[in-house]
């Protein structure tokens, strides 16, 4: 089956301009997380969604970051006003969601972010 | 949040040699999870283990949860093995999941 796929690969965009990044989880997982890889690090927890619950912000940097997820599956990370220091890879991840909570992770293969 | 530390942060092995890569959380974690990202930045999912001791191939992982530690055994090592080792948990509050900062392996010819 289909992993979780992400677009674009790549994105090169001018400091100031808003970016949408964009995820396809795996289908049937309820759970979605957005990570953050700057070079050379380990990954950053951005956002977590969950069925219709409210999403858990509680790790994005600024409210320049914001997330959707439409219909339970596809999610969109927006930044606005795009910054330097927003250069990163950023990372989707999907799972299935139990009793006990999230289940194993699988990830993309990330969009890697150039602000120039 | 929760700390994670991964020991050792860089690895030279030459290939055919074994190695154990320890991960240590600052609190009870669960969901513990072992990936390797390939030199394309792809994090591969080695192992789901939040408790015990599993193993496929070459590989595997033990977790002592009541001691909060992980370890990645990898056996007869070989060059595509080289790459970053991560290992991960959720708390058992909120839904962040915890990253170490890697385990950079190289495994020479």
């Amino acid at each position: 089956g289909a992993g979780v796929s992400q677009s674009p690969s790549n994105k090169v965009t001018e400091k100031g301009k808003d970016v949408e990044l964009r995820c396809d989880p795996i289908s049937g997982h309820t759970a979605l997380y957005w990570y953050r890889q700057s070079l050379g690090q380990g990954l950053e927890f951005l956002i977590y969604f969950q069925g219709n619950s409210a999403p858990d912000k509680s790790g994005l940097p600024s409210d320049r970051f914001s997330a959707e997820r439409t219909g339970g599956s596809v999610s969109t990370l927006t930044i606005q006003r795009t910054q330097q220091e927003d250069s990163a890879v950023y990372l989707c991840a999907s799972s299935l969601f139990t009793a006990g909570g999230p289940y194993e992770q699988y990830f993309g293969p990330g969009t890697r972010l150039t602000v120039t | 949040g929760i700390q994670v530390e991964q020991s050792p942060p860089d690895l030279i092995l030459q290939e055919g040699a074994n190695s154990t890569l320890r991960c240590n959380f600052s609190d009870s974690v669960n969901n513990l999870q072992w990936f390797h990202q390939n030199p394309w930045g792809q994090l591969i999912n080695l192992f789901y283990i939040p408790s015990g001791t599993k193993q496929n191939g070459r590989l595997s992982a033990t977790t002592v949860a009541t001691e909060r530690y992980s370890l990645l055994y990898i056996s007869s090592s070989q060059t595509t093995d080289s790459g970053v080792y991560f290992c991960a948990g959720g708390g058992n509050t909120g839904n962040q999941f915890y990253f170490g900062t890697g385990t950079s392996l190289t495994v020479i010819p």
